[in-house]
């Protein structure tokens, strides 16, 4: 059971956009600063937002995110084939002392 | 360009130590900017933290690895280590080493990954 919650999977189709959210606590999401990672097949996470919204640099911005009260999403416009993998979101745990990641939603592409 | 290299064994044995070392190019263990993290992904499930350290010593570990869990960094040879006591097959996982944010510990360089099985 993870302390971040997110749905296990998303599906839309090429050129459309999704959402994926993130439900935590005060003592993460609400008080501190949500990432989001990217894991695509066969290899490592990505960071491709942190700070709730700020992207990396070489991210392109299709990828967005924000965040609300006990609950973060990241969106993606513009879909493409490329975009299937698996999506985190993470943030650190007052009160745990821990960082904390969602259970994970993989996007399929249709 | 930061890049992040895992190196240990692929098998360890039920009840020992799992030990892993993270080889860093590109930055410096003793940069003060960061902290250097460990999180795992057992197969076909999702990422769990391990823990992460400073080079200065500061220390923070998954309440539930806690009791099981040691991290070191060596600056002469730019690595930091994970070594993880009595595992079991739970413990079988694909093991990354990550570059964390100093201030709010978001991990934005990865390695590639090391996989471990504990099996006898």
């Amino acid at each position: 059971q993870s302390v971040l919650t997110q749905p296990p999977s998303v599906s839309a189709a090429p050129g459309q956009k999704v959402t994926i959210s993130c439900f935590g606590s005060n003592s993460n999401i609400v008080t501190q600063y949500v990432s989001w990672f990217q894991q695509l097949p066969g290899s490592a996470p990505k960071l491709i937002i942190y700070d709730n919204y700020k992207r990396p640099s070489g991210i392109p911005d299709r990828i967005s995110a924000s965040k609300s009260g006990t609950s973060a999403t990241l969106g993606i416009t513009g879909l493409q084939t490329g975009d299937e993998a698996d999506y985190y979101c993470g943030a650190w745990d007052s009160s745990l002392s821990a960082w904390v990641f969602g259970g994970g939603t993989r996007l399929t592409v249709l | 360009q930061v890049q992040l290299q895992e190196s240990g064994p692929g098998l360890v044995k039920p009840s020992e130590t799992l030990s892993l070392s993270c080889t860093v190019s590109g930055d410096s263990v003793n940069s003060g900017s960061y902290y250097w993290s460990w999180v795992r992904q057992p197969p076909g499930k999702g990422l769990e933290w391990i823990g992460n350290i400073h080079y200065t010593g500061r220390i923070n570990y998954n309440p539930s690895l806690k009791s099981r869990v040691t991290m070191s960094v060596d600056t002469s040879k730019n690595q930091f280590s994970l070594n993880l006591s009595s595992v079991t097959a739970a413990d079988t996982a694909l093991y990354f080493c990550a570059r964390a944010n100093y201030f709010y510990y978001y991990m934005d360089v990865w390695g590639k990954g090391t996989t471990v099985t504990v099996s006898s």
